[in-house]
């Protein structure tokens, strides 16, 4: 029984790179949510995909923030251009959609980015 | 605005008893769901229960119950019969049925230390 996996677990980069994580959903799940989590926060809503197509994105998604899930599959989530204020814990979870199910969200165990 | 507030950063048991992590909502839909998350200090955020807006009864899944008091718009989860291990952050999250994305709107956690 394979759960949400991600990676890396950790990150730690200088201010202005790149970097892009990776978040496997439960296998027979279409939707994908990320999230972002910072100290002492409740996780808070980035983007969501049914299948491969990207259907919401928060504001809390700027211009440098990219997320893909081209198979329907896995999905990324890039960051462009890093900011310090983009330290944060990157919580990636997934739902089977069956009509007014209760949709439950199963997380991953995230990936701490820490941006020096 | 949905909003879920949780009053309580911190609250300590002893091993063995139970105890009620509070959980407050607003919403003005009529279709929602609730749910409780566990986060150990590994960072995963682990399902506990939830309970639909039109569940009658409250919600059990093992020692774990919710106090569903719909007028008064509170989800307050009762741990009984407390173990070490349930030491953890827990959040409470509403997710509103008309939104079709189903994302989840969390609290800002309570931390239990249970004490041995």
């Amino acid at each position: 029984d394979t759960g949400v996996s991600q990676d890396p677990r950790h990150k730690i980069t200088k201010r202005g790179q790149n970097v892009t994580f990776r978040c496997d959903p439960i296998s027979e799940h279409n939707r994908l949510y990320w999230y972002r989590q910072t100290l002492g926060q409740g996780p808070e809503f980035l983007t969501y995909f049914q299948n491969e197509a990207q259907l919401e994105k928060s504001r809390l998604l700027s211009d440098r923030f990219s997320a893909e899930r081209p198979k329907g599959s896995f999905s990324t989530l890039e960051i462009q251009r890093t900011e310090q204020g983009d330290s944060a814990m990157y919580l990636c979870a997934s739902s089977l959609a069956t009509g007014v199910a209760k949709n439950i969200q199963y997380f991953g165990a995230g990936t701490r980015l820490s941006v020096l | 605005a949905q909003k879920i507030t949780q009053t309580q950063p911190g609250m300590f048991v002893q091993e063995k008893e139970a105890v009620t992590l509070d959980c407050t909502y607003d919403t003005s839909d009529q279709s929602y769901g609730l749910f409780w998350y566990k986060q150990p200090s590994s960072g995963e955020m682990i399902f506990l229960i939830y309970q639909g807006s039109y569940d009658e009864q409250n919600a059990t899944e093992g020692r774990y119950s919710l106090n569903f008091q719909k007028a008064r718009k509170s989800a307050n989860l009762v741990i009984s019969a407390s173990q070490l291990g349930d030491s953890a952050m827990y959040f409470c999250a509403m997710r509103e049925g008309q939104d079709s994305s189903y994302k989840l709107i969390f609290g800002s956690g309570t931390r239990l230390l249970v004490r041995p």
